[in-house]
């Protein structure tokens, strides 16, 4: 099956810039999501369809797929920034959703 | 705006079926063209799909789990449920339900409940 890989951990200094990627096997092809966890809580959904935010979610958000990668970045970079995000695809072979294992974001 | 609400025993023994609902206000689970989804997270791990429900009552689940998991939809009660049969200290962890909008992506998901199995 599809498999997703994401670094375990990143971290920033506030008002920096925090790339999160999101390795898969030609995933530019397919429409990668990406999830903000914060400890508790359910994910909350921050990019869709590679690049698109939901309503509420802030433009420091963004995101880009390319190739074998697909990116999470988070400008200006905030202590409430700090969480777990999850990258998602849709496994058209095998018609269920695939998440990447999760990268911790700590904010210095 | 679209809510959904897990509920359930938070403790099931050993061996048991584990059975959950997920309620959805704000809306009707039959309209628009969206799958309804279960997902769950052992404690300090990632995010697992476990399956997944159209109101036609098509579904699709997780290969590893197959076996045991059976998701069926109310739509007179605007609910889908989860069942998971003889389970084990393993499948202790915070159950989510979700919907899956048009591009697979998760847009809408419960609180989330945890379940312990232990007897």
């Amino acid at each position: 099956s599809y498999v997703l890989t994401q670094p375990p951990s990143v971290s920033v200094a506030p008002g920096k810039t925090a790339r999160i990627t999101c390795g898969g096997n030609n995933i530019g092809i397919k429409s990668v999501h990406w999830y903000q966890q914060k400890p508790g809580q359910a994910p909350v959904l921050v990019i869709y369809y590679d690049s698109d935010r939901p309503s509420g979610i802030p433009e420091r958000f963004s995101g880009s797929n390319s190739g074998n990668t697909a990116t999470l970045t988070i400008s200006r970079v905030e202590a409430g920034d700090e969480a777990d995000y999850y990258c998602q695809v849709w496994d058209s072979s095998s018609d269920h959703p695939v998440f990447g294992g999760g990268t911790k974001l700590t904010v210095l | 705006q679209v809510q959904l609400q897990e509920s359930g025993p938070g403790l099931v023994k050993p061996s048991q079926t584990l059975s959950l609902t997920c309620t959805v206000s704000g809306g009707s689970i039959s309209s628009g063209s969206f799958f309804w989804s279960w997902i769950r997270q052992p404690a300090g791990k990632g995010l697992e799909w476990i399956g997944r429900i159209y109101t036609s009552g098509s579904t699709n689940y997780n290969p590893s789990l197959k076996s045991r998991v059976t998701i069926s939809v109310d739509t007179s009660k605007n609910q889908f449920s989860l069942k998971l049969s003889s389970v084990t200290a393993a499948d202790t962890a915070v159950y989510y339900c979700a919907r899956v909008g048009r591009f697979g992506e998760l847009g809408y998901w419960g609180q989330g409940t945890l379940v312990t199995v232990s007897s």
